[in-house]
């Protein structure tokens, strides 16, 4: 059955660094997010992304934040100077239709000190 | 605005009982979407049903239900016979187009913890 990937697992990163989580979604999906969720809390949207571009992002996506699909397969979120808030799980999700059900990664676990 | 309540922060039940766990909504549009998403202590993402907002009949998949009530702006949804595989933070979550992507909004979770 398809999934969406993502990588790394865990990171781990220290303030001020930049990272960049990886995502694969489903091959046929059109429709790509992120999502994060502090620990214990809800899951936040941060950005969607359509015909590569960004087509909502949310007020948490400032100008650290970005997003590529740099090669038809990969979908990513780079943050360019981590801050300690920044500290959460992260979930890239795809979906085939704007209406269709969203099928979520398992999550990068992002951890910055 | 959209807006999702979970009022349940936490529930527990012994196994095999029945188990309700609620979500009222809000939103002006009139095109919406709603699904329930289980995060097991592994902590992914499992999509459980998918609703949109014209469809206000009932389903049943195995032991899982969901009430669907457009009057209450609820969609809740029941375990019967519960499990302790069931154990988990369930998330409800609305969609609409109002914003121009079907971004989703998520409640705050219920923990349903199934005592053996």
């Amino acid at each position: 059955e398809p999934e969406v990937t993502q990588t790394p697992s865990h990171q781990v990163t220290q303030m001020g660094q930049e990272v960049i989580l990886r995502c694969v979604p489903i091959s046929n999906h059109l429709y790509f997010y992120w999502y994060r969720q502090i620990l214990g809390q809800k899951v936040e949207f941060l950005v969607s992304f359509y015909n590569n571009e960004i087509s909502e992002k949310s007020e948490i996506f400032d100008d650290q934040f970005s997003v590529e699909r740099p090669d038809g397969s990969n979908f990513t979120l780079k943050i360019r100077s981590t801050k300690l808030e920044d500290s959460a799980m992260y979930f890239c999700a795809s979906s085939a239709g704007p209406y269709n059900e969203q099928f979520f990664g398992p999550g990068t676990r992002l951890t910055v000190l | 605005a959209q807006k999702v309540t979970q009022a349940q922060t936490e529930i527990s039940v012994v196994e095999k009982e029945d188990v309700t766990l609620d979500c009222v909504y809000e939103t002006r549009d009139t095109t919406y979407y709603l699904f329930w998403y289980k995060q097991p202590p592994s902590g992914e993402l499992v999509f459980l049903i998918r609703r949109n907002s014209f469809d206000e009949q009932n389903e049943i998949s195995g032991r899982y239900s969901w009430n669907f009530q457009k009057s209450t702006s609820s969609f809740n949804f029941t375990i019967t016979a519960s499990q302790v595989v069931d154990s988990a933070v369930y998330f409800c979550a609305l969609s609409e187009g109002a914003s121009g992507t079907y971004k989703y909004i998520f409640g705050t979770g219920t923990r349903l913890k199934v005592l053996a």
